[in-house]
């Protein structure tokens, strides 16, 4: 499979729930993302990886927790989530360095709901 | 603060031509990039600005002045398929993306 994949698709919780986001990539990327995406808001960068380190956090909440175990692959671990962090999450990777296009490929999203 | 603004939404009939406008105040400038985003579905590279003037690929234009803060994405023989939301993103002097809040484009028969 190419591109970047997100698993789930769907995904409702409880409050006291945990759970987990997956991303996935074939790219050869080595930088990954993580962005919010509420309905009519820009979207929220929350965290990005550079060859598997962590290189920005920002200012998410620590019920959000990330992982990121290779280049080619990224967590979200979720855990005492807040009904307004209902919204669409979506995963990025693209290659590392800011310069140049440097595009975002991003993943179809993980549509959260907390209850 | 760092802010891009793009109309909510737009409606615009199929064959006609329609024109997305972004105006951005950002720390520094480092390119401006549109993305496409179906409903439901993840959003896609459309085109990367840098320099003035227009680049032009296909069906679809993106325009940049860079001192006026401003930029536009135009569609032209607009098909249903073009139905979306559009995303403007400004790359700052720090190197992050700012993002616009998205246009939601509405196409008609």
């Amino acid at each position: 499979e190419t591109g970047v994949t997100q698993t789930p698709r769907h995904l409702v919780m409880g409050m006291t729930n945990k759970k987990s986001l997956k991303c996935e990539q074939h790219l050869g990327h080595n930088a990954m993302y993580w962005y919010k995406q509420s309905a009519k808001k820009p979207l929220e960068l929350m965290f990005v990886y550079n060859f598997k380190e962590q290189t920005e956090n920002n200012s998410v909440p620590s019920r959000f927790s990330p992982e990121c175990p290779n280049s080619s692959h990224l967590f979200l671990h979720l855990h005492t989530l807040q009904p307004e962090d209902s919204a669409l999450y979506l995963c990025a990777s693209s290659q590392a360095g800011g310069s140049g296009a440097n595009v975002l490929t991003f993943g179809a999203g993980s549509r959260l709901t907390v209850l | 603060g760092q802010n891009i603004d793009q109309p909510t939404e737009m409606t615009a009939t199929e064959g006609a031509i329609v024109q997305i406008n972004c105006t951005y105040q950002t720390s520094g400038f480092n390119g401006l990039f549109w993305y496409q985003q179906h409903a439901g579905e993840a959003p896609t590279f459309l085109s990367y600005n840098v320099l003035d003037g227009l680049e032009e690929k296909g069906r679809f234009s993106s325009f940049l002045s860079r001192s006026k803060g401003y930029s536009y994405l135009l569609l032209k023989e607009l098909q249903m398929k073009d139905s979306a939301s559009y995303l403007c993103a400004v790359r700052d002097s720090n190197y992050q993306l700012i993002w616009g809040a998205g246009t939601k484009l509405i196409i008609k028969p």
